[in-house]
């Protein structure tokens, strides 16, 4: 079935710099890829999707990129601000399914 | 207009009792998830209903987990005979409708069985 790993485990980063998170999966047919975000006790929020079809999107100051061949996405944070700390997931679906797989989430803080 | 909603926010139980949680997915989505997260863990699938019926029931552990939707609205996720493994945070999702939509995700029903 669908694998997710997702690297690093944490992250700790100055504020204003950027902040850059790395998912693999495994199957080849997957073809929609999330992030969300959740902070502590707080339900998990969709902060920007991208589609096979697509190498990249961006989103103010936060990007995903999509390289389908090597089945590796990725977040990228930009001027990170001391509210961007929380957990953040990614996930990724299969072209002929509705579930999501998650990887295991990377602690972000960002320090003033 | 309204989230996700779910209850009870927080449930203690005894090991080998029975629960259930609730989930009121956003007016009109017809599509509907659960997942379980356990800490330090992303949610794990567990279900996924397209309006009344189960469209996929993969992710269900055993068969102590049964999940209903009966007027594909309000959805209820039953576990009997629970277990002290079964503490976790159960999230429900609920999309327009399938395919490429947006899960969005209700606050969570935490539950503990000691």
């Amino acid at each position: 079935g669908e694998n997710v790993e997702q690297h690093p485990s944490t992250l700790s980063v100055q504020e204003g710099d950027s902040a850059v998170i790395k998912c693999t999966y495994s199957d080849s047919a997957s073809n929609y890829f999330p992030w969300y975000k959740q902070e502590l006790g707080k339900r998990p929020q969709l902060i920007i999707d991208i589609r096979s079809n697509v190498g990249e999107k961006k989103d103010q100051r936060i990007a995903v990129t999509l390289n389908k061949t090597a089945k590796h996405f990725s977040l990228h944070i930009t001027e990170t601000q001391p509210e961007d700390s929380a957990v953040y997931f990614c996930a990724a679906r299969r072209d002929n399914t509705d579930k999501l797989i998650f990887g295991t989430g990377t602690r972000l803080q960002v320090f003033p | 207009g309204a989230g996700v909603s779910q209850t009870p926010s927080n449930k203690v139980t005894e090991k080998g009792k029975y629960v259930e949680l609730r989930c009121d997915p956003i007016s009109g989505h017809t599509a509907l998830y659960w997942y379980r997260q356990s800490l330090g863990q992303g949610p794990e699938f567990l279900i996924y209903f397209q309006g009344t019926g189960a469209a996929d029931d993969s992710g269900l552990p055993n068969d102590r987990f049964f999940a209903v939707r009966p007027e594909g609205s309000v959805s209820t996720l039953k576990i009997q005979r629970t277990e002290r493994g079964d503490s976790a945070v159960y999230l429900c999702a609920s999309s327009l409708t399938s395919g490429l939509q947006t899960q969005y995700f209700g606050p969570g029903t935490r539950l503990l069985v000691l």
